[in-house]
């Protein structure tokens, strides 16, 4: 977990609420990547950025948005669009091209 | 396009005993291959990679996983596991084509040691 950070580690949400999501890394990192993860299941991606000012959907963007104004920032913003926010979300960063590192993960349940 | 699969949602073993949890996976160019390892309520921790080289991939924790072209396996092995070895091992790739660094996961593979 070390160099990235997210925050917080819960977080309860009502319905039709926005929430954003914190994701801080200090290792100097190019790309960045926002996961999600429900019980029993792998991570599917849900937005990227490998640069400042640029970011491209991934597999499940509906309902999100990001962005990237900083090097070693990237919050997600989990939008009430979102119909099943309710899950894990891990933040990862990585230089141009070798294996990612994550954060902690931050727990969303919506109430 | 890339993919990955485990094929073992659930792996049991006893403490002491060698531990192998399988992979395999599915590139057009070369594959970048990472074992990473998620005990609960926390992130994923890195375990090994194979980019390129040896075929028999060492990391942390006495982990190490065989590279196998001819059958696109990947599969994480470690000789004696240990109890505090349980926990959820994902196995991702990423095509050596693909200009960004998108990995693919897969479903993960829980691993149960028991005493």
């Amino acid at each position: 977990d070390g160099g990235i950070t997210q925050s917080p580690k819960y977080l309860f949400r009502k319905e039709g609420q926005n929430v954003t999501l914190s994701c801080e890394q200090n290792l100097n990192h190019d790309a960045m990547y926002w996961y999600r993860q429900d019980p029993g299941q792998g991570l599917r991606l849900i937005y990227y950025s490998q640069i400042v000012n640029d970011f491209q959907k991934g597999d499940i963007a509906e309902g999100y948005s990001v962005s990237r104004e900083k090097k070693e920032s990237f919050p997600l913003t989990v939008t009430s669009a979102q119909k099943n926010p309710t899950a894990f979300y891990l933040c990862a960063s990585s230089p141009s091209w070798n294996e990612q590192f994550f954060g902690p993960g931050t727990r969303l349940t919506v109430l | 396009a890339q993919s990955v699969a485990q094929p073992e949602d659930q792996v049991n073993v006893a403490e002491g005993n060698p531990l192998t949890v399988k992979c395999t996976y599915s590139v057009s160019g070369n594959p970048y291959l990472f074992w990473y390892v998620q005990y609960p309520n926390r992130g994923l921790q890195f375990l090994l990679k194979y980019i390129t080289g040896d075929n028999l991939v060492k990391g942390s924790y006495g982990f190490e996983a065989e590279f196998n072209k001819s059958q696109t396996s990947f599969h994480l092995k470690k000789p004696s596991a240990l109890v505090s070895d349980s926990a959820l091992y994902f196995c991702a790739v990423r095509d050596s084509r693909n200009a960004g660094n998108m990995l693919t996961f897969g479903g993960g593979t829980r691993l149960m040691v028991k005493p």
